[in-house]
């Protein structure tokens, strides 16, 4: 069936550098894209989200960027902090109207201090 | 607010056993979700309420488990008989019927021996 995925199972980055996160989805018919954030112990936390009529949304420090074409999906952090180590997962709605949400594997982002 | 509330926070139980998992969503959030997460199979969506009634169930894994959302301020998960596969982090989220965003809960983690 049709699923999301991550590129990268973990990123490893400096503290102050700019991280980016990757996610490729399979379902052209998603219209509603998320990403969390997950910290040890705790239940996935809400970070930006984006529809699929844009191509760009940003929030503060995190922008997302999806190319429909290629069925992608990226998020960047600018300037990470240690507070950002934690696992973050894209979900994608696939459209109707249960809202039902189906969550990628996750990527592991360990900031370096 | 105090967010979603969920309990217990830890089960260890022995296989057989009858587990309940409660949880308490956000007032005012009309939709609620269980989902399980484990390392092999990341975040699943079990069961889906709105306005307290079932919408997608399609997640649960098997006769053993079931959900119950007797009013707007709670809902429970009970696996009977557990079984070792069964242990997982259990997340209960909610929502308000229109929106994608989801709250997620601190998560319940199971434990069957």
């Amino acid at each position: 069936g049709e699923s999301v995925g991550l590129h990268l199972p973990t990123l490893s980055v400096q503290e102050g550098d700019n991280s980016i996160i990757n996610c490729a989805y399979s379902n052209s018919a998603s219209d509603y894209f998320i990403w969390y954030k997950q910290e040890s112990g705790k239940g996935p936390q809400f970070i930006i989200d984006i529809r699929s009529n844009m191509d760009k949304r940003q929030g503060q420090r995190v922008t997302v960027l999806l190319n429909k074409t290629v069925k992608h999906l990226s998020l960047q952090i600018a300037a990470t902090q240690p507070g950002d180590s934690a696992v973050y997962f894209c979900a994608e709605n696939s459209g109707g109207s249960n809202y039902k949400l189906t969550f990628g594997k996750g990527t592991l982002l360990t900031v370096n201090p | 607010d105090a967010g979603v509330i969920q309990s217990p926070r830890h089960e260890v139980t022995e296989m057989g056993q009858e587990v309940t998992l409660r949880c308490k969503p956000i007032s005012g959030h009309n939709s609620l979700f269980w989902y399980r997460q484990t390392m092999m199979r990341g975040l699943e969506l079990l069961i889906y309420f709105n306005n307290n009634v079932p919408i997608d169930d399609s997640g649960m894994p098997e006769d053993r488990f079931s959900a119950k959302m007797p009013n707007a301020s709670f809902s429970t998960l009970k696996i009977q008989p557990s079984e070792p596969r069964d242990s997982a982090v259990y997340f209960c989220a909610s929502s308000f019927a229109g929106s994608n965003e989801q709250y997620f809960g601190p998560g319940t983690r199971l434990t069957v021996t």
